[in-house]
């Protein structure tokens, strides 16, 4: 049983477009992290969000912390083709407590 | 500054053999924790270890084990392997279980049993 569902499990859309991606559980998380992994390689930290109904921007990416701290979404503005990747939620119920993997969002971006 | 560090990069191993996986974490990070990545699925946590003591085990059988050597870095150990082993071993970095949650990914460990 998947403890944190992501949505969609895959998207495919054309560079310019905008795109969400959504985190799901019905449990309460301290902190939630966003990756981003391409084939081969580990993944790499986007962003933590800590703080209920916290809002987090890094260039075209906003990151959404629910107000119950039990969901999150990503935000996509004017894709682009070094956007395509695996995006995966990973949750701690703890500080320095161990992740919780969502099974990823396969998102490519087509030029 | 060097990040997290696995090594080998690729592994392939037979049925009923053992694999070590190693990892150095980021300079200053005292915790080292191992995740499974099944091809097509997020990572699936294993083992977390903070200043060479376990602090948390995965739901993963006895076949796996793990150490953390003074210097912090660590292996992963997986005896009889089994075809259902082959997957990306990653080594995730971070500060230690009272700091953020914050942790920083190897490359992983490829490893595919045959």
């Amino acid at each position: 049983t998947q403890l944190l569902e992501q949505s969609p499990q895959f998207l495919s859309i054309q560079e310019g477009e905008n795109l969400t991606v959504y985190c799901n559980s019905s449990s309460v998380f301290s902190s939630l992290q966003w990756y981003r992994q391409e084939p081969g390689e580990g993944p790499v930290l986007l962003v933590t969000v800590v703080t209920g109904g916290e809002v987090k921007k890094l260039k075209r990416l906003t990151f959404q912390f629910g107000d119950a701290r039990k969901d999150s979404s990503l935000h996509i503005t004017a894709a682009q083709p070094g956007d395509t990747g695996l995006y995966l939620c990973a949750g701690a119920k703890a500080a320095g407590n161990k992740l919780t993997f969502g099974g990823g969002t396969r998102v490519l971006v087509k030029p | 500054d060097a990040g997290v560090t696995q090594s080998p990069t690729h592994l392939i191993k037979t049925r009923g053999q053992h694999v070590t996986l190693r990892c150095s974490p980021i300079s200053g990070h005292k915790s080292v924790s191992w995740y499974q990545q099944v091809l097509g699925q997020g990572p699936q946590f294993i083992f977390q270890y903070y200043e060479k003591e376990e602090r948390g085990r995965g739901n993963f059988p006895d076949r796996f084990s793990a150490r953390q050597f003074p210097n912090y870095s660590s292996e992963l150990n997986v005896n009889a392997l089994l075809l259902g082993d082959s997957a990306l071993y990653l080594c995730a970095s971070s500060l230690g279980p009272t700091e953020n949650t914050e942790a920083f990914f190897g490359q992983g460990t490829r490893l595919t049993v045959v």
